[in-house]
């Protein structure tokens, strides 16, 4: 089973391109999450869906935008990127209940410059 | 908003030496708790889960958890460690849709 699947892996953008992740899960889990990952700060949640075609705030959304457009899919999406959003990025997903906890992506590695 | 402490950002041990990793936690409902391993250039796997009965969980590796309600705390234990188990550990609370976690914390083990 592929689990969960982060397309790209690398990507150096350079300030103000665009660009999406994609992330793909296979285990039709209900949940889909976008977080960062910094130095010293942990994890932190970017925004969320509960289901298709549905997204959410988390933590720290500013400057990302999300779709959920089918279940199996969760897009993130930087419109202008800065170099405050070089980071690591990892998708995961979940069931509703979230009692498995959650499966997460290999990660996405984005430097802007 | 619940938030998640860890309190070591990096431990160092020999191999055979004994773990504890401290983390607490500031949300006084009902939550789920987790302990995650990030293994160098890896993305993060469980290692263990707390729901509700028997707060001693244990989970894979040899690696177990107490959950201590009064103290708000998830602490990771394990009696001997290897030199495998070097990675970064993160602690997690989960209440609804909102999961949270700390900061983590590096773990190297010395052969």
């Amino acid at each position: 089973n592929a689990g969960v699947t982060q397309t790209p892996k690398f990507r150096v953008l350079k300030t103000g391109q665009s660009m999406t992740l994609l992330c793909a899960q296979d285990m039709n889990h209900e949940y889909m999450y976008w977080y960062r990952q910094d130095p010293g700060m942990g994890l932190r949640l970017i925004h969320y869906s509960v289901g298709e075609g549905t997204t959410a705030k988390g933590e720290v959304p500013d400057g990302y935008n999300v779709s959920r457009l089918k279940k199996q899919n969760f897009l993130l999406g930087l419109e202008s990127a800065a170099p405050s959003q070089t980071s690591v990025y990892f998708c995961a997903s979940s069931y509703l209940s979230g009692r498995g906890g959650y499966t997460f992506g290999s990660g996405t590695r984005l430097t802007v410059v | 908003a619940q938030s998640v402490s860890q309190h070591n950002h990096h431990v160092i041990l020999s191999e055979a030496a004994s773990l504890e990793l401290g983390c607490n936690y500031s949300y006084g409902g009902t939550v789920n708790l987790f302990w995650y391993v990030q293994y160098p250039g890896q993305h993060l796997q469980l290692l263990l889960k707390y729901f509700s009965g028997d707060p001693l969980v244990k989970g894979i590796k040899g690696f177990e958890a107490e959950f201590i309600k009064s103290k708000f705390s998830f602490n990771l234990r394990k009696p001997s460690v290897q030199w495998s188990d070097t990675a970064e550990y993160f602690c997690a609370v989960r209440n609804n849709n909102d999961m949270r976690f700390g900061a983590g914390t590096r773990l190297t083990v010395k052969p």
